[in-house]
């Protein structure tokens, strides 16, 4: 059954250096997404794309973060500058395929993401 | 911003027994989503619902979509260890393409 997959599983990082985490979606998907969730709390929307563009994004996505979908590339990432304590986390991405409105999204695995 | 509450924040069952859970929100909703989560992974998606009134099952789970398209539940009957997790919703909002919402959960443990 197709998954969507997501590397590294695992980062550590220092405060202030920038990561970046890598999630392939299942392969006819067009909506891709990002979530974090904090250890203990719900997951947290923070930014759809669709046909390279940003649809949509939360509060949490500022100028801290961008997405990116490399010319050629099957993935897609989610760059975090110059990283904070409060930003360790799992973060998880999920596709989803456009069947007109009828649709669900699956999530890969988690990076969790710490912070020192 | 709009918000899903998720009820019990938790429970605590004998093997066996059937389980319930619902999700609500005072924003009309046209998708809902039902997850678990095992600890360190990401949510597997259970049931998905498309159409308020809609009634669907995976096995032991049973979900509804309300009538009103704010809320939603979810049933395990015959519930076994494996069904420990926490179960979120997630409700798409109704207007086509905006994200999903999720709700707190709902930490289920099942007592041998």
């Amino acid at each position: 059954e197709p998954e969507v997959t997501q590397t590294p599983s695992h980062q550590v990082t220092q405060m202030g250096q920038e990561v970046i985490l890598r999630c392939v979606p299942i392969s006819n998907h067009l909506y891709f997404y990002w979530y974090r969730q904090i250890l203990g709390q719900k997951v947290e929307f923070l930014v759809s794309f669709y046909n390279n563009e940003i649809s949509e994004k939360s509060e949490i996505f500022d100028d801290q973060f961008s997405v990116e979908r490399p010319d050629g590339s099957v993935g897609f990432t989610l760059k975090i500058r110059s990283t904070k304590l409060e930003d360790s986390a799992m973060y998880f991405c999920a596709s989803r395929v456009d069947r007109g409105g009828a649709d669900t999204q699956y999530f890969g695995p988690g990076t969790r993401l710490t912070v020192l | 911003g709009q918000q899903l509450n998720q009820s019990p924040q938790s429970m605590f069952i004998q093997e066996g027994e059937d389980v319930s859970m619902n999700c609500t929100s005072s924003s009309i909703f046209n998708t809902w989503l039902w997850y678990k989560q095992d600890p360190g992974e990401g949510p597997v998606l259970l049931i998905a619902l498309y159409k308020a009134g809609e009634l669907t099952s995976n096995g032991r789970l049973t979900a509804q979509f309300g009538i009103t398209r704010k809320d939603s539940f979810l049933n395990i009957s015959a519930s076994i260890p494996s069904d420990v997790g926490i179960y979120f919703c997630a409700g798409q909002l109704y207007n086509y393409g905006q994200n999903f919402v999720f709700g707190p959960g709902t930490r289920l443990s099942v007592l041998p």
